[in-house]
């Protein structure tokens, strides 16, 4: 089967970085997708690492070892409304489009 | 450019009722999937639907069911329904070859009393 762990809860400070790790396992890797979603709002897609290495979008970042089965959603300059869940996902195994979301980041930004 | 719109945003059912969930992907998006996020659970794959075809499902008993239709809008309904499908449904579209990039809607939550 599929299964993706990462931290429930995270606290940082407001200007620190901050890195929300994601190990995966799946038998078909079709690349690794963060997601964040605010308190009652839709998930929004952040990132996607399809190869090793590091993807950068403004303050956030993402890596991804495909040899280690890991990932990270790095981000930068934390600012409050940063605080959010983060979720890594992959494809669904069969390579259909559907994601299989891991259990979710609680990122909490205190001042 | 629109995004993904889900109707109703709440509702509120007793046990044994049925429900139908509406959703409008954006707009030249064919791929429509359905999730079900919960507390305990996390975010679930119920269906996706493509070109009005269901191409995939995740593990939901019967009772969960979905439909497309030619303007690639989206419903799903539940039967008879259960304490436990209190949940956020969430609808997402993508386009094909986009993979991992699914958008969202706002979802309906659920509440079954």
């Amino acid at each position: 089967g599929q299964s993706l762990e990462q931290p429930s809860e995270v606290t940082a400070v407001e200007g620190a970085i901050v890195q929300i790790n994601c190990t995966y396992q799946t038998s078909g890797f079709y690349g690794l997708s963060w997601y964040q979603q605010h308190d009652g709002g839709a998930p929004t897609f952040l990132s996607y690492n399809a190869l090793d290495g590091l993807e950068e979008t403004g303050r956030f970042s993402s890596f991804l070892s495909r040899s280690d089965s890991y990932g990270y959603l790095l981000l930068q300059e934390l600012q409050m409304k940063d605080s959010a869940s983060y979720f890594c996902a992959v494809r669904d195994q069969s390579g259909a489009n559907n994601l299989f979301f891991g259990t979710g980041t609680r990122l909490t930004v205190i001042p | 450019k629109a995004g993904v719109t889900q109707t109703p945003r709440y509702l509120i059912k007793t046990r044994g009722q049925q429900v139908t969930l509406s959703c409008s992907p954006i707009s030249g998006h064919r791929s429509v999937s359905w999730y079900q996020q919960t507390p305990g659970q996390g975010l679930q794959f119920l269906f996706e639907y493509f070109s009005e075809t269901q191409r995939n499902k995740g593990n939901f008993p019967g009772r969960f069911s979905g439909r497309q239709f030619s303007n690639s809008r989206s419903e799903m309904n539940v039967s008879t329904l259960e304490l436990g499908d209190s949940a956020l449904y969430l609808c997402a579209s993508s386009l094909e070859g986009t993979k991992n990039i699914q958008y969202f809607g706002a979802g309906t939550r659920l509440s079954v009393l």
